[in-house]
C-alpha cells in the first residue's frame, strides 16, 4: 500500500472549517483514500473515502487532486467533539479479495478549541 | 446497527494466566480482524479472517491465539503474554463482498500485563 504523510497536529477554531492534508505521492491507479479518526479511548471510526473524484457525505468532504498525489478531509463546521487523531490511508484489496487491509499511518491530532 | 461489541472492556492478567477477548457482530460481516495498539501509536493489524478462516497472520507470537467460532463472534485466546504486550486490542469488521470496504472497529479491550 502507498505511504501517506500527515502533519503531526493542527488546530481549529470551533464553528469553523478543518482542512487536514494528506500526502500520498506514491498512490497507485487501483488505491483508494480512506479517512478515518479516532477519538480518545475508543475505536477508529470511518469518515469517508474516494478514488478519484470528491465526495462528500454527513460527516465530511473529501478533495483529491487531479493527480491523485495528495488529498485533503474538510471539516466543514468544527466542534469539540471532531477533536481525535485522523488517519488518512491508501488502501487496496488485500490479494484479489474485498476485504481490505488497513495501514494506519501516525495520523494528525486534531485539536479544536472553543 | 453498526455495532461491534467487545468484551471485556478492560483485562489484568499474570503472565502465567490464560484468558479470552471475545469480539462480536451481528451486521452479517464475513470479514473480521484483530488489531494492536499501543499508547500513542496507531493501530496494527494483526489477524483477518475471511468466511471464518484465517487470511492473513501477521507474524503475531504463538502466545497469541485467534478463534473464529461463527461468522459473528471472533475470539482471541491469551497465554503466557508479556508485559510489553500491554495494549489496546481493537476488533473490526467489514463485509467480504463489498468492493469498497469499510471497517467498523469496537471501542476495544484495554489489557494489561502484569
Amino acid at each position: 500500500d502507498a505511504k501517506t504523510t500527515q502533519p503531526t497536529s493542527m488546530d481549529c477554531a470551533e464553528g469553523r472549517a478543518a482542512n487536514l492534508p494528506c500526502n500520498h505521492s506514491t498512490i497507485s491507479g487501483n488505491e483508494y483514500v480512506y479517512w478515518y479518526r479516532q477519538i480518545h479511548s475508543q475505536g477508529p471510526q470511518y469518515i469517508i473515502h474516494g478514488l478519484k473524484n470528491n465526495e462528500t457525505n454527513e460527516m465530511a468532504s473529501l478533495i483529491i487532486t487531479e493527480d491523485r498525489k495528495s488529498s485533503t478531509l474538510i471539516l466543514p463546521h468544527a466542534t469539540l467533539r471532531d477533536t481525535a487523531v485522523y488517519y488518512c490511508i491508501a488502501w487496496t484489496s488485500a490479494g484479489g479479495t474485498s476485504y481490505g487491509k488497513l495501514t494506519f499511518g501516525q495520523g494528525t491530532i486534531l485539536t479544536v478549541h472553543p | 446497527d453498526t455495532e461491534v461489541t467487545q468484551t471485556p472492556k478492560h483485562l489484568v492478567m499474570g503472565m502465567t494466566n490464560k484468558k479470552s477477548l471475545k469480539c462480536e457482530q451481528h451486521m452479517g460481516h464475513r470479514a473480521m480482524y484483530w488489531y494492536k495498539q499501543k499508547a500513542k501509536k496507531p493501530p496494527e493489524l494483526m489477524f483477518v479472517y475471511s468466511y471464518e478462516k484465517l487470511s492473513i497472520n501477521e507474524s503475531v507470537p504463538s502466545r497469541f491465539s485467534p478463534e473464529c467460532p461463527n461468522s459473528s463472534l471472533l475470539n482471541l485466546h491469551l497465554h503466557a503474554l508479556q508485559p510489553e504486550d500491554s495494549a489496546l486490542y481493537l476488533c473490526a469488521s467489514s463485509q467480504e463482498t463489498a468492493v469498497r470496504v469499510i471497517q467498523y472497529f469496537g471501542a476495544g479491550t484495554r489489557l494489561s500485563v502484569l
